[in-house]
């Protein structure tokens, strides 16, 4: 089966441009969450859902950052405009409801904003 | 303070050593307590549940001391494939279903 995945992997964009990253849960998990990891922070969540309904967002950076999942296999995380600040590696992972815990990872897009 | 706070190392320990790491949390009603393991440049994942009693599996060994609010892992036997970054993770209590990441520690298995 296959696992999460996400596109693009890599995405190098100029200040100012608007960057949508993309998301598909494994089939039938109920949870999906995005998380953003640097050096510095480390790994952050960003905000998460359940049945395609946004949960938590506060740690959604500010208003330039959104999330959407308008159906149970796919979700987008957009920055509009993006920032140098921005630069990290962005991932969305899911889960079942018995076991969040248990949180399966997508391969991550990393982001760079010259 | 962050919520859950590691040694970011690096440990560097020679093939066949045994090594430990540890952990504190600083929410006293956090529920459930994991360690996750991330290769580099790979995303993380889940490496073994933390249980009140202490968890064993195979050579690796999570201890969970709630009184002290630390939590430690120790690898036996380390093998060159062990070298990862090992993430203190953390639920909060309540229904809350996020998890909470430590900054991680960097283990290289040395030949």
């Amino acid at each position: 089966d296959a696992g999460v995945i996400q596109s693009p992997r890599h995405e190098v964009t100029e200040m100012g441009q608007e960057v949508t990253l993309r998301c598909k849960p494994i089939s039938g998990h109920d949870y999906l969450f995005w998380y953003r990891q640097t050096m510095m922070r480390g790994l952050e969540l960003l905000i998460y859902f359940n049945n395609n309904v946004p949960i938590d967002d506060s740690g959604m950076p500010e208003d330039r950052f959104s999330a959407k999942m308008p159906n149970a296999s796919f979700s987008t995380l957009k920055i509009q405009p993006s920032e140098p600040r921005d630069s990290a590696v962005y991932f969305c992972a899911s889960s079942l409801e018995s076991r969040v815990h248990e949180q399966f990872f997508g391969p991550g897009t990393r982001l760079t904003v010259l | 303070r962050k919520e859950v706070e590691q040694d970011p190392g690096p440990f560097n320990v020679p093939e066949g050593a045994t090594v430990a790491f540890n952990c504190t949390y600083s929410n006293s009603a956090s529920q459930s307590f994991f360690w996750y393991r991330q290769d580099c440049r790979k995303e993380p994942k889940l490496l073994m549940s933390v249980y009140s009693s202490g968890n064993e599996d195979g050579r690796f060994t999570a201890q969970l001391n709630r009184a002290s609010q630390y939590i430690s892992l120790l690898i036996r036997d380390s093998k060159l494939s062990d070298s990862a970054t090992y993430l203190c993770v953390v639920r909060p209590s309540g229904s809350a279903r996020q998890l909470t990441f430590g900054s991680g520690t960097q283990l290289t298995v040395l030949p």
